[in-house]
This record gives C-alpha cells, structure tokens and sequence, in this order.
C-alpha cells in the first residue's frame, strides 16, 4: 500500500461544475495535508493546507478532512478550463523530520 | 524575483557528460530538496538537506550527487549523465516545521542524448 494514495485520473468534469478530488494515506499519525497545483510541465503551486478535521474554503477551494477515515480531499466548485492540472496530495507524517509525502496526483480535466 | 530558482531551465547533454543543477533561495528557509518528476511516476526525492551541514540521501540517489554551499543554495550533480536520467527536475525548500508545505523552483527540463 502506498503511503499516499490518489486515483491517477483523468477526472473529466463540465465546466462550471464540483470537482472532487480524493487522497488516501496510511499513517493515521499525519498531522498536516497540503494539496498542490501542478500545470503541464511547471512546477506544483500550494493551493490550500488543512491540518483539523472538517472543512477549509478558500474562494473557490474546499479541502476536508477525516482523520479517522484517513482521507483529504479537495473541491473546486465553478471549475473552469483554466483549473485542468494535475492535482498532488502531499502528507507530512509529523516524523521523519516533517518531511513531506506525495501521492502520484489526480488529472483533472475541466471541458467547455 | 522568484523565491527559488533554479538554473538552468532547460539543458541538453550528452551521454557520459558531468552536469550540475542550481538551485538558490530567498525564502530563509533551512531545509532544501532535490526531486525529479517522470511522466507517470510523480515526485522522487534525491536528496535533502536539513541544513548546511547536513545532507541525505533520498529515494533515487544512485548516479547523483549533492553539495550545499550556503543556505540558500543547494546544487545537483550528474557525475556521468546517462539518457535514463532525462527528466524535469525540482529544487525545493520548506522550514524546519513544514508549517507552509514546501516551495518549488521552476524546474529544469534535462535530456540527455
């Protein structure tokens, strides 16, 4: 089982539509979950970090967690063309120095 | 500026060639990383440094090596570049807390021919 699991995708939405995309991780001691951008061939860009369970909204981004259930996902509600990306779940355990570990992403492709 | 970055942005080398990646920050940030990024197969560490003094070895170390200069900067070595490490590379950097995640350069797009 990978530390950090998230389906490779594509995710196809309509635009103007949720998307909701899903992290799993194994370590039930993780205390702090990121969730990253990454435009073909550019590097990832922090998009939003949650650390308690429940919601956190930043305009038009979601991210909620369930730590019993050890998931993190995000949601971006109105998706637009411009949100087609790669999608990374990054986990920091808490040990190993607060290192973080990645999930493969989620490709998300929002269609006009 | 940007906050890291990294040079050069793109490189072509030839096999058996010693290649060197720079990565400089602005951020004040402690701890630097080195990832390379396959289609497919998402972020693989290198290496990291904790600090100045201070360097690890990371998932895919082999055929790599890394040397920290000051603490803003965090070089990558390709001792003897070999086609199956063509690839896009990141540098980035985080404090020692992990509070704010990490912040990545721009990347270099190395093919080796």
């Amino acid at each position: 089982q990978k530390e950090v699991e998230q389906n490779s995708g594509p995710l196809s939405v309509p635009e103007g539509a949720i998307a909701s995309l899903n992290c799993t991780y194994s370590d039930r001691g993780s205390q702090s979950f990121f969730w990253y951008r990454q435009y073909s061939g550019k590097s990832p860009e922090l998009i939003m970090f949650i650390y308690s369970n429940g919601d956190k909204e930043d305009g038009r981004f979601t991210a909620q967690l369930n730590k019993a259930s050890q998931y993190v996902s995000l949601l971006i509600r109105d998706s637009q063309p411009s949100d087609s990306a790669t999608y990374l779940c990054a986990v920091n355990k808490g040990n190993a120095g607060n290192m973080l570990t990645f999930g493969g992403g989620t490709r998300l492709m929002v269609k006009p | 500026d940007a906050d890291v970055t990294q040079t050069p942005r793109n490189r072509i080398t030839k096999t058996g060639k010693r290649i060197m990646l720079e990565c400089s920050q602005t951020k004040g940030h402690d701890r630097m990383y080195w990832y390379r990024q396959d289609p497919g197969l998402g972020l693989r560490l290198i290496y990291y440094s904790f600090d100045v003094k201070d360097i690890n070895k990371g998932e895919i170390s082999d055929g790599y090596s890394v040397s920290r200069q000051a603490q803003a900067k965090f070089s990558l070595s390709l001792e003897s570049a070999i086609p199956n490490q063509t690839a896009l590379y990141f540098c980035a950097t985080s404090d020692s807390g992990g509070v704010y995640g990490y912040t990545f350069g721009s990347g270099t797009r190395l093919t080796v021919v």
